[in-house]
């Protein structure tokens, strides 16, 4: 079954320090990719997406993405964690049904808690 | 914000009430989306309108019961839940959903938190 993996299910890292969120993909054909976050008592946000092209993906709130197509990874890096960086962070995937029309699918999502 | 707005934020019911959700969307764009988010479970899309359309409904109950009667407006009617069917219930949109399915950036309103009791 194609699915989305987000092998990590809390994260934590000190302020100031580099941060990663992993995620891993089993989906066939070149799926687009994205990160979303949750703050609390909120939606989720779009954060960025890879489509095609540099592997590594710039977004928003100084986030970046690297694709790695023969691990099949996304995951997702920030140079420096800031206390407002602690959130839920979601990875999803495009994947092709039966009618040929792109499904997203969803990771369970890394809460990550950025300590001050 | 992110320009969809969702009504109430929290809701609490019986299984024997019948509740609406609200969705209204200020972006423009001509799809929406009403999707499910348990804790432990990745989120389940329920339903797709595009506009207006409704191109997708994921084997939801009948008790949940979407209306779409603009572009800008989405509804979820509750009927006869059950308490399995707590939990945060969100509303996204986006500029379109390309025949059922979208690649596209999608925009989330804040959800309402449903308690079936």
């Amino acid at each position: 079954a194609q699915s989305v993996a987000q092998p990590e299910d809390q994260v934590n890292v000190a302020e100031g320090n580099p941060l990663t969120v992993k995620c891993t993909y089993s989906v066939s054909g070149n799926p687009y990719l994205f990160w979303y976050v949750q703050y609390p008592n909120r939606g989720l946000q779009f954060l960025l997406k890879y489509i095609t092209g540099d592997n590594l993906v710039k977004g928003s709130y100084g986030f970046e993405a690297e694709f790695n197509k023969s691990q099949t990874s996304f995951h997702l890096k920030k140079p420096s964690a800031l206390v407002s960086d602690s959130a839920l962070y979601f990875c999803a995937a495009t994947r092709y049904n039966a009618g040929n029309n792109r499904k997203l699918i969803w990771g369970l999502g890394t809460s990550l808690a950025v300590n001050p | 914000e992110t320009g969809v707005t969702q009504t109430p934020r929290h809701l609490v019911m019986g299984m024997t009430n019948k509740k609406s959700l609200k969705c209204e969307q200020h972006l423009g764009h001509n799809a929406m989306y009403w999707y499910k988010q348990s804790a432990k479970k990745p989120l389940e899309l329920m339903f797709v309108y595009n506009f207006k359309e409704q191109t997708e409904n994921n084997s939801v109950p009948s008790r949940f019961s979407p209306e779409c009667p603009n572009s800008s407006h989405l509804f979820l009617h509750l009927h006869t839940l059950q308490p399995e069917d707590s939990a945060l219930y969100l509303c996204a949109s986006s500029q379109d959903a390309g025949g059922g399915t979208t690649n596209e950036k999608l925009f989330f309103g804040s959800g309402t938190q449903l308690s079936v009791l």
